[in-house]
């Protein structure tokens, strides 16, 4: 199974100011096919499911303010929100999609300092 | 635009067999991909596995000799079977939507599962 590891695991940040979070994964998620790394990131707001922010990496899902980017390869990933708004208070995962067992990280719980 | 809705008891009995339905609305469940994914109180993900619409399914080694996911498609529906619970399987559980290239794209709104006697 491919593990992936979130650094930190909570994160307070001040209103405006950058936020970053990190994923490490055990091996590889660059897929030599179309040379995209399998990595996807997800928001997840208190009492709702997950939501899909960013894929292949570093491609944001339509509708998905560009303060949120992604960026990384191989095996070191990042997620950064350029200026931080009340409303992205929620747990980041990321998740690799390389191979299954499909994995998620264990969570970056980010707060507002 | 596709919504997912997950049903089931809310509460199962410790060796007994735990039956969730997602049901897949204002699309087709032809063509795609569809999972479960699970989230024990205050803790992270876990993919269960998924099914295609023609049937085949793929499942998380950890659980497999217990899951079983099956697809209606007829009633644009797929369903969970996870066998002989225990308190470990308390969980929220999610059903949702994988992209070709699997990532999640959309999800129910899950629905809590309490095993207990």
């Amino acid at each position: 199974d491919i593990v992936m590891t979130q650094s930190p695991d909570s994160l307070a940040v001040s209103l405006g100011e950058r936020a970053t979070i990190n994923c490490k994964s055990s091996q590889s998620v660059l897929y030599s096919s179309n040379n995209k790394n399998c990595l996807a990131w997800y928001q997840q707001k208190p009492g709702q499911p997950p939501k899909l922010l960013i894929y292949w990496a570093s491609t944001r899902e339509s509708g998905v303010p560009d303060r949120f980017s992604g960026s990384g390869s191989g095996t070191d990933f990042t997620l950064t929100i350029s200026s931080l708004q009340a409303e992205d208070v929620a747990v980041y995962y990321c998740q690799q999609y390389y191979s299954t067992p499909l994995t998620f990280g264990q969570g970056t719980r980010l707060e507002i300092k | 635009q596709v919504q997912l809705q997950e049903s089931g008891p809310g509460l199962v009995k410790p060796s007994e067999t735990l039956s969730l339905t997602c049901t897949v609305s204002g699309g087709s469940i032809s063509s795609y991909y569809w999972s479960w994914i699970r989230q024990p109180p205050g803790k992270g993900l876990e993919w269960i596995g998924y099914i295609y619409n023609s049937g085949s399914t793929n499942y998380n080694p950890s659980l497999k000799s217990r899951v079983t996911i099956s697809v209606d498609t007829s009633r644009n529906q797929f369903s969970l079977k996870l066998s002989s619970v225990t308190a470990a399987d308390t969980a929220m559980y999610y059903c949702a939507r994988l992209t070709t290239f699997l990532a999640f794209d959309i999800w129910g709104q899950g629905t809590m599962v309490t095993v207990s006697s």
